[in-house]
C-alpha cells in the first residue's frame, strides 16, 4: 500500500441499510478526515479524528459515525442510509505534527442510496 | 460566516496563461491552500501560502494578500490536462481547512 486507499470503489445501497465505507493509510499520519463531495457544494467536512482514540465531528455529521482505533485506519458508518447521502466519500489524511498540515487524499467512494 | 469564494468556470486555450481567483472570510487564518482535482478523482495538492506574496512552481503560481482575504492560482502554458477542478481551502484559527465550492477549468485548443 502507498498512500490512503478507500473500500468499496463504488456502491448502491437500499435506504435503511447499514453500510460502513473503509478507509487505510500507511503514512503514519495522525490526523484523518471524511468529506463528502457534492456538485456545487464543494468539500464538506463529515467527521475527523487528530490522534488514534479521538473523533471530532466536522460541519455535517448527522447520520454518520467513524472510530479511530489505531493510526491507520478511520472507517465511517452510515447506521440508517437515506438517499440524502448520495454522494462521492473522501478520507484524506495529514501529519498535523508538520506546518503546513497539507491533507492527502484517497480515490474515494461513490455512494447511491435508493 | 465563514466563506470561500471562486469562479464556478473558467474557459481558456491551450498554450495561454489563466488566473483563477480566491477570496476568503474566515475566523482567523493559518495558511491557504490550493487542490487540482480531476473528473472522477481525488483533490491533489497543488501549493500553499501562508505568508503574503507569489510561490512559484513550475507552470503553477500561487498569490495570497491576507489583508485583502484574496489568493490566485496562475497556470501558465496552459496544457489539455490541465483541464480540471481547483479548489481553495483556507485554515481557520482552529485548523480546520474551509473548502471553496471549486473552479472548473476547461482548456479549448
Amino acid at each position: 500500500i502507498a498512500g490512503i486507499t478507500q473500500a468499496p470503489t463504488s456502491q448502491i445501497l437500499a435506504a435503511g441499510r447499514r453500510m460502513t465505507l473503509r478507509c487505510t493509510q500507511d503514512m503514519r499520519h495522525n490526523a484523518m478526515y471524511w468529506y463528502r463531495q457534492d456538485l456545487g457544494l464543494g468539500l464538506r467536512l463529515i467527521h475527523y479524528s487528530n490522534t488514534a482514540g479521538t473523533t471530532g465531528k466536522g460541519e455535517v455529521p448527522d447520520g454518520y459515525s467513524v472510530s479511530r482505533a489505531n493510526t491507520d485506519d478511520f472507517p465511517l458508518t452510515l447506521a440508517s442510509a437515506v438517499p440524502s447521502q448520495t454522494s462521492v466519500y473522501f478520507c484524506a489524511s495529514s501529519d498535523k505534527r508538520q506546518g503546513a498540515d497539507t491533507q492527502y487524499f484517497g480515490p474515494g467512494t461513490r455512494l447511491t442510496v435508493l | 460566516g465563514q466563506n470561500i469564494d471562486q469562479p464556478t468556470e473558467m474557459t481558456a486555450t491551450e498554450g495561454a496563461i489563466v488566473q483563477i481567483n480566491c477570496t476568503y472570510q474566515t475566523s482567523g487564518f493559518n495558511g491557504l491552500f490550493w487542490y487540482q482535482q480531476h473528473a472522477g478523482e481525488a483533490p491533489t495538492f497543488l501549493s500553499y501560502n501562508v505568508l503574503d506574496g507569489l510561490e512559484e512552481k513550475g507552470r503553477f503560481s500561487s498569490f495570497l494578500s491576507r489583508s485583502k482575504g484574496y489568493s490566485y492560482l496562475l497556470l501558465k502554458e496552459l496544457q489539455m490536462k490541465d483541464s480540471a477542478s481547483y479548489l481553495c481551502a483556507v485554515t481557520d484559527s482552529n485548523y480546520q481547512l474551509i473548502w471553496g465550492a471549486g473552479t472548473k477549468l476547461i482548456i479549448k485548443p
